[in-house]
């Protein structure tokens, strides 16, 4: 079945970038519509960006807008968060997670990454 | 940006009582866009109703969702102890996909 595991836990410098890994297996890359989740700690759950299934664009969250890119390997059936500029607010807990088009819902989610921003 | 509120807060009930969650939209959400999941602590969350009404592979039946428009229900007919956690509704709508803050159901 579909799995998707993601990189380790990073520790960051407030203004430094930070580039977070989800490799798919089980499935190629192509047949997967990822999108990225985010928990700070003790909050509910954000949604970060991800790509509409229907045509294969990218959107972002308004917030997010200019510092938040995603990226895909098809050659290793890796996407990639990419986030700029950090803040300590993005401290959290990341994830990554397949939109299904047929439960047009988040079926299958990786382990998250950890992320700490402190100077 | 549609707005998902969820109440209540948190919920203290017993092992086998009947949990009602609320979940409403800022403007009316499409059913088959509105769904639920389940985070236990210290783990990822998982899927447990699409299209408002429709549980998950493996999901059990004690979990049942309903509504339309603007307000969506998640019930939970009999407690067990493993059903202790955070539930989340979320939609997307417009290339926009959002969160209610979740709802805590805990043991009283």
């Amino acid at each position: 079945q579909v799995q998707l595991v993601q990189s380790g836990a990073e520790v960051k410098k407030p203004g430094a970038s930070l580039k977070v890994a989800c490799k798919v297996s089980g499935n190629t890359l192509a047949e997967v519509a990822t999108h990225w989740v985010r928990q700070a700690p003790g909050k509910g759950l954000e949604w970060m960006g991800g790509i509409d299934p229907e045509d294969g664009e990218i959107f972002y969250a308004q917030e997010l807008q200019g510092r938040l890119t995603m990226t895909e390997d098809t050659s290793t059936d890796t996407a990639y968060m990419e986030l700029s500029s950090l803040k300590s607010e993005d401290t959290a807990v990341y994830y990554c997670a397949r939109f299904d088009m047929r439960r047009d819902a988040f079926d299958i989610w990786g382990q998250g990454t950890t992320v700490t921003v402190s100077s | 940006e549609i707005v998902l509120t969820q109440s209540p807060g948190t919920l203290s009930l017993s092992p086998g009582e009947r949990a009602t969650l609320s979940c409403r939209a800022s403007q009316s959400v499409r059913s088959s866009f509105l769904a639920w999941y389940q985070q236990r602590p210290g783990q990822a969350p998982s899927l447990l109703i699409y299209g408002a009404s429709t549980r998950a592979t493996g999901i059990p039946d004690r979990f049942s969702g309903s509504g339309s428009g603007t307000d969506f229900t998640l019930t939970i007919s009999r407690l067990e102890p493993e059903d202790f956690a955070v539930y989340y509704c979320q939609q997307f709508e417009n290339s926009l996909w959002t969160f209610g803050k979740g709802t805590k159901v805990e043991i009283k």
